[in-house]
């Protein structure tokens, strides 16, 4: 159950576009196609952003989009925000009922 | 209105037991999977157990396999995690969150384990 590898951080000026990678196996990400993303400011909870790769819940801005090749799942956030300065997490099901998150990447808005 | 209301969180020294709590509402309980995620201070998300609708299933990351245990009562809508044999690295930010399918939709604000002497 090792977590999914994310880069440490990555940063876009207003209105660019900011691409996290996330990296599994083929027993978590490649495996399945439920892979999710989340956000988290500092001091709160998670919030669900993707689902399932690439399905946004209802509220999530259209500039959040997900995508997965093999065993990287990958989100973009464009036309970046101020208020897209966050950590942001994937996860993705690992079998036998079991899930896995990735190690964290802090996104900066410059 | 979907909300998840942690507690029972503290300080505890080392190989102490806890009971954490969550109070579910604003949804129906008993269709979901619930689930317990941990943070420890300036670290990432991990995954520590799951519990399926009537409670006859569980699963556990592996670091906490017999000493954590994770629970429910359904006429009540909590969610509990026992924590016993408590360890340095157990020391986080404890979060519960509805788990739908297979991502976790609605999360908790989160109770903080410390374990130390």
């Amino acid at each position: 159950q090792s977590a999914l590898t994310q880069p440490p951080s990555a940063s876009g000026s207003p209105g660019q576009s900011v691409t996290i990678s996330c990296t599994g196996t083929s027993g978590d990400v490649g495996g399945y196609n439920y892979v999710s993303w989340y956000q988290q400011h500092p001091g709160k909870a998670p919030k669900l952003m993707i689902y399932e790769v690439s399905k946004r819940p209802s509220g999530v801005p259209d500039r959040f989009s997900g995508s997965k090749s093999g065993n990287t799942a990958s989100l973009t956030v464009s036309g970046l925000q101020a208020e897209d300065e966050a950590d942001y997490y994937c996860s993705s099901y690992a079998g036998s009922n079991k899930n896995v998150f990735g190690t964290g990447t802090k996104v900066t808005v410059l | 209105e979907v909300q998840l209301v942690e507690s029972g969180g503290g300080l505890v020294q080392p190989g102490g037991s806890l009971r954490l709590s969550c109070a579910a509402s604003g949804f129906t309980f008993t269709s979901y999977w619930m689930t317990w995620v941990r943070q420890a201070p300036g670290k990432g998300l991990e995954w520590v157990a799951n519990v399926k609708q009537d409670g006859s299933e569980t699963h556990y990351v592996d670091s906490v396999k017999g000493r954590l245990t994770i629970s429910r009562d359904n006429a009540k809508n909590s969610l509990y995690l026992q924590m016993n044999s408590l360890r340095a690295e157990d020391t986080a930010i404890y979060y519960c969150a509805r788990h739908k399918a297979f991502y976790f939709d609605y999360w908790g604000q989160g109770t903080l384990v410390t374990v130390s002497s």
